[in-house]
């Protein structure tokens, strides 16, 4: 596809659920990015990969959460038993390099809300 | 750790007035900074960028000039559109850092009016 494109849309999950969101980068790009978004706030780094390094994941905020992307290219963020405090936009972005001057192409985002 | 600061919105403007949006920054390193735009329904989207002290970065009329001296990288534009409704995130990415990532602002809503 053109962009980076992100699915579901949007997805509702009952407390203590298991979700997996799905991010495809644009085609050839190396980095992919997880990003959170609360309502307000501005996206907080979650983890990043390096075709298929998971090269940081320093940002991830329990071990309820766990990104894989198994083969360089689609890339799944997986939380488990979730919260409400998971509530939030999840954003992917992705950058054919991984250089500072290498733009970042986001997604629209996953909105996940807990219940 | 790395942190920007913007200032809070919203932000409501009259179509062609000018437009500033603060950003300050606190970073270890030398940093790289951005302007992000998130239009409603859509993606973020790069708006513009500056990589080191005095660059100045500009695109479809916004400007922001890296200030080292005064950690800053304030957005201005000189007649906003009410296309230009939109939220604004400022950004930063330490350069040590191999993957780029970035830190954000918490945003700041601009509603232009007719």
């Amino acid at each position: 596809g053109a962009g980076v494109s992100q699915s579901p849309r949007y997805k509702v999950a009952k407390r203590g659920q298991d979700v997996a969101l799905r991010c495809d980068p644009i085609s050839g790009h190396v980095s992919l990015f997880w990003y959170q978004q609360a309502l307000g706030q501005g996206p907080e780094f979650l983890t990043y990969f390096q075709n298929e390094a998971q090269l940081d994941k320093s940002g991830l905020p329990s071990d309820r959460f766990f990104a894989e992307r198994p083969e360089g290219s689609v890339s799944t963020l997986k939380i488990q038993r979730t919260q409400q405090e998971d509530s939030a936009v999840y954003l992917c972005a992705s950058s054919s390099g991984q250089g500072v001057n290498t733009e970042a192409f986001f997604g629209q985002g996953t909105r996940l809300t807990v219940v | 750790g790395d942190s920007v600061t913007q200032m809070e919105g919203p932000v409501t403007l009259s179509e062609e007035a000018f437009l500033t949006i603060n950003c300050t920054y606190t970073a270890t390193g030398y940093p790289s900074l951005f302007w992000y735009v998130q239009y409603p329904g859509e993606g973020l989207q790069l708006l513009l960028k500056a990589t080191k002290a005095d660059d100045k970065g500009s695109n479809k009329g916004f400007e922001a000039t890296y200030r080292k001296e005064t950690t800053s990288f304030h957005l201005e534009k000189g007649s906003v559109q009410v296309s230009d409704s939109a939220v604004y995130f400022c950004a930063l990415s330490d350069r040590t850092n191999q993957g780029g990532k970035l830190i954000f602002g918490q945003g700041t809503e601009l509603s232009v009016k007719p």
